[in-house]
């Protein structure tokens, strides 16, 4: 079973919008990491936050994690086409480091 | 540093048949993850290394898969014999330090397989 969902499914901005993708949880976390995705690609680490962390910035992404509501938010600032990916929200819950992924946001960033 | 290697990037087989997938992990790298990702869907883990030995299999289908990770370096993984629903695309992935969360995991691009 998949511990992360992810809201919206797929999300279609223009160039210079920003994009919100959120990630609801069920059980309590070590920590939750986001990785992106490009067709036909592996899946590349993109930023992780602790449980004991409320907000994290890496470039131009923003990731917020609210441990009382089991949900985390990830913010792209001034998307650009190469943004263009599916985003996925992971847990680690257990003490090997093993992640559970949610199914996924599609993000189309048009020029 | 060179990445995970995945080998082969696709395979089309029928129902019934074997495949075998290998993967090379980043060289230092004490953990290795193999994840099935059906279209449309996150990955699963199927299977938990930690050097050589297993740490995670609950999500294997024993019946018809397994793996192996001998001298703790690259792994095999494979299915015999395949159905329908092994349709996916196989991804290996690797992390530094052996039975530590917090560590992020570095993937390979995956083998697609199509089961006729």
């Amino acid at each position: 079973s998949q511990q992360g969902e992810e809201d919206p499914q797929a999300l279609s901005i223009q160039e210079g919008e920003n994009a919100t993708m959120n990630c609801s949880y069920k059980t309590s976390i070590n920590n939750l990491q986001w990785y992106r995705q490009n067709s036909g690609r592996g899946l590349v680490h993109l930023i992780l936050i602790r449980s004991n962390e409320r907000e994290k910035h890496s470039g131009r992404l923003r990731v917020t994690l609210d441990t009382s509501k089991k949900s985390s938010s990830l913010l792209i600032t001034a998307s650009r086409a190469a943004d263009t990916a599916s985003y996925f929200c992971a847990t680690d819950a257990d003490s090997w480091g093993k992640l559970q992924f949610g199914a996924g946001t599609q993000v189309v960033v048009t020029p | 540093e060179a990445g995970v290697a995945q080998s082969p990037r696709y395979k089309i087989i029928e129902k019934r048949q074997s495949v075998a997938f290998w993967c090379n992990p980043i060289s230092g790298h004490a953990t290795l993850y193999w994840y099935q990702q059906i279209l449309g869907q996150g990955p699963k883990l199927l299977i938990q290394f930690q050097n050589n030995g297993v740490v995670d299999d609950s999500q294997l289908p024993k019946d018809r898969f397994s793996a192996e990770r001998l001298k703790g370096v690259d792994s095999t993984l494979k299915i015999q014999p395949a159905k329908l629903e092994d349709s996916a695309v196989y991804l290996c992935a690797s992390s530094l330090v052996a039975g530590q969360t917090g560590q992020p995991q570095h993937f390979g691009d995956g083998t697609r397989l199509s089961i006729l």
